[in-house]
């Protein structure tokens, strides 16, 4: 059964803190794996990974994928009060979805 | 480019009714998928909707249905309301099935009574 399995289910930072968000896969058929921020209904789009080993980076937030070890890490550094969300990754080809990371960040 | 819209935005209905939610997707995408999300199971495909034809589907039961029409935009129907259908529902388009990167709706706050 194609699953995604997301880690920690949930965390509390301070802020200026380093995070890191898991996300491992065991899928058929892989094609990408995205990662999403959602805040209050709308996920919106972060990355897309295909390649293993290619970091993907956006201002403070950073991504990487490792296809032989099927996971994916999402960093994000000096982190804000805005940071403050549910990270979601999935995998295509159906857009298998993982439960979600719901990160807070104490200012 | 306008984004992906869903209407409406909040729906409160009765149970054994039904319902109808619509998914404009942006401009070009062909590709129409419906989502539900509940607290306790997080997101959850319904189908897929790619040039008017399901492509896909996910575990849910037959009073959920969908359809997509020849402009991409989609409807999503859910006859004989429970209170579990109870959710945030969400669609995302995409320029081609299978998933790539999705761009979502503010989704439909559905609540059933």
């Amino acid at each position: 059964e194609d699953k995604v399995v997301q880690s920690p289910l949930s965390l509390v930072v301070h802020e200026g803190d380093t995070v890191t968000l898991n996300c491992s896969y065991e899928v058929t058929n892989f094609r990408s794996l995205l990662w999403y921020k959602q805040e209050k209904k709308a996920p919106t789009f972060l990355f897309m990974l295909t390649s293993s080993g290619i970091e993907k980076k956006s201002g403070r937030l950073s991504s990487i994928l490792d296809k032989k070890e099927l996971f994916s890490i999402l960093n994000i550094t000096a982190t804000q009060t805005g940071d403050s969300a549910v990270y979601l990754c999935a995998v295509v080809y159906q857009l298998i979805w993982g439960a979600g990371t719901k990160l807070i960040i104490k200012p | 480019k306008a984004g992906v819209t869903q209407t409406p935005r909040y729906l409160i209905k009765t149970r054994g009714q039904q319902v109808t939610l619509s998914c404009s997707p942006i401009s070009g995408h062909r590709s129409v998928s419906w989502y539900q999300q509940t607290p306790g199971q997080g997101l959850q495909f319904l189908f897929e909707y790619f040039s008017e034809t399901q492509r896909n589907k996910g575990n849910f039961p037959g009073r959920f249905s969908g359809r997509q029409f020849s402009n991409s935009r989609s409807e999503m129907n859910v006859s004989t309301l429970e209170l579990g259908d109870s959710a945030l529902y969400l669609c995302a388009s995409s320029p081609y099935s299978g998933g790539t990167e999705a761009f979502f709706g503010q989704g439909t706050r559905l609540t059933v009574v």
